[in-house]
């Protein structure tokens, strides 16, 4: 596709459940960034894959959060046993081998009721 | 360790008036910069970016930002804003190394112009 998707762009669950965000890259492109932006608050970090390399996973802030990416290419943000505090807008972000400018996807909105 | 810091979190500025939003860094290597702007409701775009060469950088809609080196600043400028430049603005900072990219975001910073 022309640019980074993210499905589904808005998510209500309740607390406890467990969700799935999938982001699909600009093809090519071997950096995929995920990034959570709460309300007021600026982009948190969560993590980050370099094409096959092991992913950095500094910003997961609870073992209740994952991600995997298959192929290279799609990914999938999994939260298990959602919390309030969860809520939030999931950002996806791609970008090439070369260090430049990332391209962001329009977002997952999750609602944790 | 990388680090980035936008002072201002809110700016308001009368239409047609200059604005300048500021941003630090640090960083023990050589970084790439740029600004991205989130118009409301929408999702986050590229404004600029500085890789190498001139320190003053053109992006769209006006802006212009200026890497110094010096003071690891990045600061972003428009001599006269409209309207349509209400928005967030964010910072950020990639370095390149060992085969990874490692990006630091500001916490950003919101521009209300005022008419």
């Amino acid at each position: 596709g022309a640019g980074v998707s993210q499905s589904p762009s808005n998510k209500v669950t309740e607390k406890g459940k467990d969700v799935e965000l999938r982001c699909d890259p600009i093809s090519g492109h071997t950096a995929l960034y995920w990034y959570r932006q709460s309300l007021g608050q600026g982009l948190e970090f969560l993590i980050y894959f370099q094409g096959n390399s092991a992913p950095d996973k500094s910003g997961l802030p609870s073992d209740r959060f994952s991600a995997e990416r298959t192929g290279g290419s799609v990914s999938t943000l999994t939260i298990q046993r959602t919390q309030q505090e969860d809520s939030a807008v999931y950002l996806c972000a791609s970008s090439s081998n070369r260090g430049d400018e990332q391209f962001f996807g329009p977002g997952t909105r999750l609602t944790v009721l | 360790a990388q680090s980035v810091t936008q002072l201002d979190s809110q700016v308001p500025v009368f239409e047609e008036a200059p604005v300048e939003l500021r941003c630090n860094y640090s960083s023990s290597v050589s970084v790439y910069l740029f600004w991205y702007v989130q118009y409301p409701n929408q999702g986050l775009q590229l404004l600029l970016k500085y890789l190498s060469g001139s320190t003053l950088v053109k992006g769209i809609n006006g802006f212009e930002a200026e890497f110094n080196k010096s003071q690891t600043s990045f600061h972003l400028r428009k001599p006269s804003v409209h309207i349509s430049d209400t928005a967030e603005y964010f910072c950020a900072v990639l370095t390149v190394g060992g085969g990874y990219q490692k990006v630091t975001f500001g916490t950003g910073t919101k521009l209300q112009v005022i008419p």
